[in-house]
């Protein structure tokens, strides 16, 4: 069955510093992986997405992913964390039977330090 | 409105009680989905519209749950004889065919007592 794991349920880091969110799935087939974030009071935005090709993805508000097939992850990465990325955060992968049908992890909210 | 809009944004029901939660997509989006987040989880698929057919009930959990979406744009939500466990956000998504990116609105937050 497809899945998605987010092993950090919560993650704190310091403004400036360098951010990497964990996601682990299961597919049989070539996955479409998402990553969202969903801020108080705000709905789901998408980050960025891969569907196939370069395994980097570029995504919006500086955020970048990385697909390795071997280890089945996508991680989520950040060079320098601003206060404003203070939400939580969803790995998806998109199941079979359509793009939009999306299989979303448990989450990591993530915390800022000043 | 520029975004998917759903209303209400609150509910409070009693426990049996029947309620609607309705979704406004972005104009022109012909696919169109539903969501359900419980607290402390991810969203999980419900049921995905494309026109006014619904192409994938699979994710409502029982025959209280149906939804409708009779002229291809509004879609509304509906949940007979709730329960306690009916309580969550429900969200709401909408596409384009050409952009596939889902829109998501911000969630009606329903709770059942």
């Amino acid at each position: 069955a497809q899945s998605v794991t987010q092993p950090d349920i919560h993650i704190t880091v310091s403004e400036g510093a360098s951010l990497e969110l964990r996601c682990n799935y299961s597919y049989g087939a070539t996955p479409y992986l998402f990553w969202y974030v969903q801020s108080p009071g705000q709905g789901l935005q998408l980050l960025l997405k891969y569907f196939s090709g370069d395994t980097l993805v570029q995504g919006i508000k500086g955020f970048e992913a990385e697909f390795k097939r071997s280890q089945s992850s996508f991680n989520l990465r950040k060079p320098s964390v601003h206060w404003s990325d203070a939400a939580e955060y969803f790995c998806a992968v998109g199941a079979t039977g359509g793009y939009n049908k999306l299989i979303f992890g448990a989450g990591t909210r993530l915390a800022v330090h000043p | 409105g520029a975004g998917v809009s759903q209303t209400p944004s609150n509910k409070v029901t009693e426990k049996g009680k029947y309620v609607e939660l309705r979704c406004d997509p972005i104009s022109g989006h012909t696919a169109l989905y539903w969501y359900r987040q419980s607290l402390g989880q991810g969203p999980e698929f419900l049921i995905y519209f494309q026109g006014t057919g619904a192409a994938d009930d699979s994710g409502l959990p029982n025959d209280r749950f149906f939804a409708v979406r009779p002229e291809g744009s509004v879609s509304t939500l509906k949940i007979q004889r709730t329960e306690r466990g009916d309580s969550a956000v429900y969200l709401c998504a909408s596409s384009s065919r050409t952009n596939t990116e889902a829109f998501f609105g911000q969630g009606t937050r329903l709770t059942v007592v």
